[in-house]
């Protein structure tokens, strides 16, 4: 079965300062990999996704994340952050032709003025 | 607007009540879940369906019940066996047709007093 490991639960990161969340995962099957980020009280969003093709993912907010497949992860990045992007992120896979899709622990970002 | 319907955004429920969450979606998705949401575990799933009259136990369904009578529909019933169920749940559908992307309500805040 597939699982998603986000190595950190929290992530304090300066305004203007680039920022990692890391996640790998694990799975014998080709997968899709997702990133998701949650405000205050609200539904998820989706970030981005990993279909297939180019390794290197852009989505919304200036975030981007790169699949490696020899290292199964699937680490998000976003070169200068901003106060608006303090949010929990999520990042979470599926498996081809599988409809359950499993979700990270999550990692709240805090950034600080 | 298309999208995914939860309500009540707030719900009160007294020890040993059974109560429904709703959740309708009109993006003419197959697929739909409930995921439960407490602090420092992420999301984890409790039901999902992937057609009309049919649906599989997630990872954490005992205490919850679920029908899919309607392709729009997906109700959550959390039942007096539920012995913790104070949570915040978040119902969400997939569109299969661009890999298993999942969409999100904006959530239910259930809280047992």
């Amino acid at each position: 079965a597939q699982s998603v490991t986000q190595l950190d639960s929290q992530v304090p990161v300066f305004e203007e300062a680039p920022v990692e969340l890391r996640c790998n995962y694990s799975s014998s099957v080709s997968v899709y990999l997702f990133w998701y980020v949650q405000y205050p009280n609200q539904g998820l969003q989706l970030l981005l996704k990993y279909l297939s093709g180019s390794t290197l993912v852009k989505g919304i907010n200036g975030f981007e994340a790169e699949f490696n497949k020899s290292q199964t992860s699937f680490h998000l990045r976003k070169p200068s952050v901003h106060i608006s992007d303090t949010a929990e992120y999520f990042c979470a896979v599926s498996v081809n032709r599988d409809d359950k899709i499993i979700f990270g622990k999550g990692t709240r970002l805090h950034i600080l003025p | 607007d298309g999208g995914i319907t939860q309500s009540p955004k707030y719900l009160f429920r007294k020890e040993g009540q059974n109560v429904t969450l709703s959740c309708e979606q009109n993006l003419n998705h197959d697929a739909m879940y409930w995921y439960r949401q407490d602090p420092g575990q992420g999301l984890r799933l409790i039901y999902y369906s992937q057609i009309v009259n049919d649906f599989q136990k997630g990872d954490i369904a005992e205490g919850y019940s679920v029908s899919r009578e309607k392709k729009e529909s997906f109700p959550l019933t959390v039942t007096s066996a539920q012995k913790n169920p104070t949570a915040f749940y978040l119902c969400a559908s997939n569109d299969r047709g661009t890999g298993n992307t999942i969409y999100f309500g904006e959530g239910s805040w259930l809280t047992v007093v």
